[in-house]
């Protein structure tokens, strides 16, 4: 079946540097969607980007990612980290025409002054 | 748009009471989902509903976990005979064409 994979349960960080989490994927599927969700403290996971189009940076808030099909990757990158990052970010996947999304264990990054 | 709904926000119960939690998803939305949340497991699936049938449930704890999605604005989980296994944050989402799931706050359930 589908599977997610987050190496990193946590990463720590010191403002300012740069941060990437990596996400690698298993799917049967030729085209699938990929998507990073970020968790702040006592709140619920919400989408922060999505994609589905093979080597095209998508952006938002900051944050980027591309993703690769040839790697099966779909790291996630910021060129700085700030204290504001600091929540639990979940890499996920689903197939085309598939509303069930599959989600890896997720990566903690905290980010200290 | 309020987003989607939970509640209750917290329930505890006593081992091996029954907790009903309940789901409002977002008007529109086709797909209704339940996940389990805690520091150990993650992010687990439970459940999805697709224009209020009942579509994945390969998440679901057999014996004492049911799900049902009575009509479009409703979900509800039930556990019966809970266990303090059984704490959790239990989230639900919904989805339309664009897969994108949205979270509602979830219901915090302890077991004692």
């Amino acid at each position: 079946g589908d599977s997610v994979t987050q190496t990193e349960g946590l990463v720590t960080l010191t403002e300012g540097l740069p941060v990437m989490l990596n996400c690698t994927y298993q799917t049967i599927y030729s085209n699938p969607f990929l998507f990073w969700y970020v968790q702040h403290l006592n709140e619920s996971p919400r989408l922060l980007l999505k994609s589905f189009t093979d080597n095209k940076r998508t952006e938002h808030q900051g944050f980027h990612a591309t993703l690769h099909k040839s790697s099966s990757s779909f790291h996630l990158q910021k060129s700085s980290a700030q204290l504001s990052d600091s929540a639990l970010y979940y890499c996920a996947l689903t197939g085309t025409g598939g509303y069930k999304v599959v989600f890896g264990s997720g990566t903690r990054l905290l980010v200290s002054p | 748009n309020a987003g989607v709904i939970q509640t209750p926000r917290h329930k505890v119960t006593g081992k091996g009471q029954e907790a009903t939690l309940w789901c409002e998803p977002i008007s529109g939305h086709s797909a209704v989902f339940w996940y389990r949340q805690t520091i150990v497991q993650g992010l687990e699936f439970l459940t999805y509903f697709r224009n209020q049938a009942p579509i994945d449930d390969s998440g679901m704890p057999k014996e004492r976990f049911s799900a049902q999605m009575p009509n479009q604005s409703h979900s509800t989980l039930k556990i019966q005979s809970t266990q303090p296994q059984d704490s959790a944050v239990y989230l639900c989402a919904s989805s339309e064409s664009s897969y994108e799931q949205y979270f509602g706050p979830g219901t915090r359930l302890t077991v004692l």
